[in-house]
């Protein structure tokens, strides 16, 4: 059954320093979205990409955050001076298209700990 | 105003009997979907069961069914002869309309209830 895969699965970096989270949507899906999830807290919408450009964002998607699908499969996250406070599961989704489109299929995480 | 209330933090089921998790939303769209997700002390976020709003019929997904009272505005999952498996924490989940530039729509999550299943 295709899924959403991500990688690093753990990834540990300094304050300040740039990361860029990795994604691999399900191949003939069309919407992709990044989410995080502080410890303890409940999901949170960051982004939605389709046709090669941001859809929405949410208030936490700031400047220092960008998307990007470099090519017909990888979908990345880059945090470029990250905070304490970045500290988060972050997940990739995807969905679409045809029957079930509605679905968002997440990828298993990406823990990051910002020290 | 919270658009996703779950209201359980937690919840004890015995193996083998059912059991109900409450989810309430909140919206003004006519168009809407519902979602469950179920998240194992493992982390991932796997996808259960979907009610869109104009479905007529309550959702079922294998040992999954919802719910679904549209005046009401709630979303119950029910879950069905409880394996030990299923101890993990579940999110209720709402897409909104459709956003634009043809985003399918983000997704609001409840705060989740941790499901506990004993042997």
């Amino acid at each position: 059954e295709p899924e959403v895969t991500q990688t690093p699965s753990h990834q540990v970096t300094q304050m300040g320093q740039e990361v860029i989270l990795r994604c691999v949507p399900i191949s003939n899906h069309l919407y992709f979205y990044w989410y995080r999830q502080i410890l303890g807290q409940k999901v949170e919408f960051l982004v939605s990409f389709y046709n090669n450009e941001i859809s929405e964002k949410s208030e936490i998607f700031d400047d220092q955050f960008s998307v990007e699908r470099p090519d017909g499969s990888n979908f990345t996250l880059k945090i470029r001076s990250t905070k304490l406070e970045d500290s988060a599961m972050y997940f990739c989704a995807s969905s679409g298209p045809g029957q079930g489109r509605e679905t968002q299929y997440f990828g298993p995480g990406t823990r990051l700990l910002v020290l | 105003a919270q658009k996703i209330t779950q209201t359980q933090p937690g919840m004890f089921v015995q193996e083998k009997e059912a059991v109900t998790l409450d989810c309430t939303y909140d919206t003004s769209d006519p168009s809407y979907g519902l979602f469950w997700y179920k998240q194992p002390s493992s982390g991932e976020m796997i996808f259960l069961i979907y009610q869109g709003s104009y479905d007529e019929q309550n959702a079922t997904e294998g040992r999954y069914s919802l719910n679904f009272q549209k005046a009401r505005k709630s979303t119950n999952l029910v879950i069905s002869a409880s394996q030990l498996g299923d101890s993990a924490m579940y999110f209720c989940a709402m897409r909104e309309g459709r956003g634009g530039g043809g985003s399918q729509g983000n997704l609001i999550f409840g705060k989740g209830t941790k499901l506990s299943v004993k042997p």
